[in-house]
Parts: C-alpha cells; structure tokens; sequence
C-alpha cells in the first residue's frame, strides 16, 4: 500500500540559511501533520493543515511556515535555521472523513535535518 | 493540557521472554489512545488504537494493549518478544478537535538472544 512520501530524506544546511520539507500523503488523504522530534525526544506537534486550511498550530517557532497544495501535499519552509533546528521531521496524513471519533495519522520516513 | 507518561525509558527483554511497557495519560476528555514504533532510523509505525467499545485491543506483529479509564493506563504487551521487536514504541494521545497527537517520551525496548 501506498504511503507517506517525504522528500528529502536527509538534508545538511548551514546557520543562517533555509530549507523546504516536502509531504506527499498517502492517496485520498487531505490532511497534512508535522511534527519535529530532536534527539533523544518524542515528536512534537508543529502545524496542521486540513483541506489546504491551516487546521491547528502547535509550538511551531515563527521563522517556520507550511502551506498544503492543490494535489494536498505540503511543504514546511523553515528559514534562519539554528542549531537547535537539527531534528527529525515527520510528516503524517489522515482521511478528512472520519472513520470514528479521531483520525488515525499514519507517518512518513520523516527527514533528517542537520545544521552545521 | 493533556499529557502521557512512559515511566521506563530502557527495556531489556531476552528473545521469547513476554513485555510490557508502561503508558499513563493525563486527559480531561474522553482519551484516544495509540502506539507507534520507530525501528532506527525509521519513521513511526501504528501498532493499534484504542477509540472505545473492548479494552483489550489486538494489534499488528502480535501486540495487545490493555484500557484501564480507572489507572489512566493503556500499557502494551507481547507475550513472546522476537530480536525484531528491538525499537523504541510511543504511547500517543490524540485529541478528537485538532486530532493532533501528543507522544510519551518513549521506552527504547532492546532484545536479548
């Protein structure tokens, strides 16, 4: 089956410079999670996006931002990167119409992001 | 603000021996409750989820996890652990508005021969 595709899979930046995370849920899936997880730590919710609307917003620092596309992949643009930005970020994505109470997120590879 | 707790951080289990690892939640509405493992390097795979109805739920790779509303726990078991099983599992809450996901810290789970 199908899922969760996040490009690149390992991405090296330097202090100061940005970078762009791409997600492409799995098929039929419209709706977009990203979560940041630093060594040693568990995922932390950053952003959400349902139907190409911001849906909810976690501790997602201002020098990031997301948007979710027409074919409802998303990108997290993340510019003025520091140190402390060297993570590994997730992906996840869910059917809008829900199959019960909450929808379960099923996750990508995540990427590894490092800052020199 | 919800919340979960995963009291171990290590695991050591010998191959074929059962497991279980701990997993308390902090949540003023009704919890919906999941685990996830991560393999190294690998991205967090769902093992189950609990929503409501049996308390007991059967998941993938021969997990069960276990609701107790009255302990606040929803603790995971394997009753015979192969070398595979070595990962490191999250207990996540969900909330029904948003759906974000909040995760424990996580039990790194290492297998013995």
């Amino acid at each position: 089956a199908a899922g969760v595709i996040q490009s690149p899979r390992h991405l090296i930046k330097e202090k100061r410079e940005t970078a762009t995370l791409k997600c492409y849920p799995i098929p039929r899936h419209d709706t977009v999670y990203w979560y940041q997880q630093g060594p040693g730590q568990d995922p932390q919710f950053l952003i959400s996006f349902y139907e190409k609307m911001q849906s909810d917003k976690g501790s997602i620092p201002d020098r990031f931002s997301a948007q979710q596309f027409s074919d409802y992949h998303s990108e997290l643009n993340m510019s003025s990167l520091e140190l402390g930005d060297s993570a590994l970020y997730f992906c996840a994505s869910s059917l809008g119409r829900r199959e019960g109470p909450i929808e379960t997120q099923y996750f990508g590879p995540g990427t590894r992001l490092l800052v020199l | 603000a919800q919340s979960v707790t995963q009291p171990d951080i290590h695991i050591t289990v010998s191959e074929g021996a059962s497991l279980e690892l701990r997993c308390n939640y902090s949540y003023g509405a009704t919890p919906y409750l999941f685990w996830y493992v991560q393999s190294p390097g690998q991205g967090l795979q769902l093992l189950l989820k609990y929503f409501s109805g049996d308390t007991l739920v059967q998941g993938i790779k021969g997990f069960e996890a276990e609701f107790k509303r009255s302990q606040s726990s929803f603790n995971l078991r394997k009753p015979s652990v192969h070398w595979s099983d070595a990962a490191e599992y999250f207990c996540a809450v969900g909330e029904a508005a948003g759906n974000k996901l909040t995760f424990g810290g996580g039990t790194r789970v290492l297998v013995k021969p």
